[in-house]
């Protein structure tokens, strides 16, 4: 987890509201990536980044959007948060380069519950 | 939908056992890497290995890729109790920028 911070670790929220977490790193890497985790599906890509102002979408996008404005920093929002995305939500960083993925360092997890 | 998919889906072995895992995948990738996930944390980089090697070693973990079989197989010998986790496969598809991760197989080294 060295090097990667999420915010909140544990959030519940109310179903409708809005929600932001947050992926700070330290590393200077270039690409960060959300994901969630849910029993019996493993990890799915929500959105990624490929450098400030530059996002572009995973295979569970929908009801979430991103937003990156430094290079350290990259918000995940849920825009009406629902009861499907009650998960738990981890950050990931890597050295991409060439457009081949590289080793990913992840952070610790934000556990959301949505009522 | 998953690119990797592990086998077995749970495994449990005794401390000092080797423990096999494999991953099948569906598309050509560049690269297949594994990561270990301890309950409650985040995933932890294990080993990489290219589509033009066929095996690879760091310490206890031998990994091996058939590209013609489009699967990939993690060895961990001599397993610890501290080797109970979950092991994840993912892909680096040819083109993609990002990795598919499979469903994982859950570990457990009983002392």
């Amino acid at each position: 987890d060295a090097g990667i911070t999420q915010s909140p670790r544990h959030k519940v929220t109310e179903t409708g509201t809005p929600v932001t977490l947050r992926c700070h790193q330290t590393e200077n890497h270039r690409y960060m990536y959300w994901y969630r985790q849910d029993p019996g599906h493993g990890l799915r890509l929500i959105h990624y980044s490929y450098g400030v102002k530059d996002t572009d979408k995973g295979e569970v996008s929908d009801g979430y959007s991103v937003s990156r404005s430094k290079t350290e920093d990259f918000l995940l929002t849920l825009e009406s948060a629902t009861s499907s995305q009650t998960s738990v939500y981890f950050c990931a960083i890597s050295a991409t380069g060439q457009s081949v993925p590289y080793e990913q360092y992840f952070g610790p997890g934000t556990r959301l519950t949505v009522t | 939908s998953q690119q990797g998919e592990e086998d077995p889906q749970a495994l449990s072995i005794q401390e000092g056992e080797n423990a096999t895992m494999n991953c099948s995948y569906k598309t050509s990738i560049n690269n297949l890497q594994w990561y270990r996930q301890n309950s409650g944390r985040g995933l932890v980089h294990l080993i990489l290995i290219r589509s033009n090697e066929r095996e690879k070693h760091s310490g206890r973990l031998r990994v091996t890729l058939d590209t013609s079989k489009k699967s990939s197989s993690l060895l961990i010998t001599a397993s610890r109790a501290a080797d109970t986790a979950s092991y994840f496969c993912a892909t680096a598809r040819t083109g993609a920028n990002n990795l598919f991760f499979g469903t994982g197989t859950r570990l457990t080294v009983i002392p």
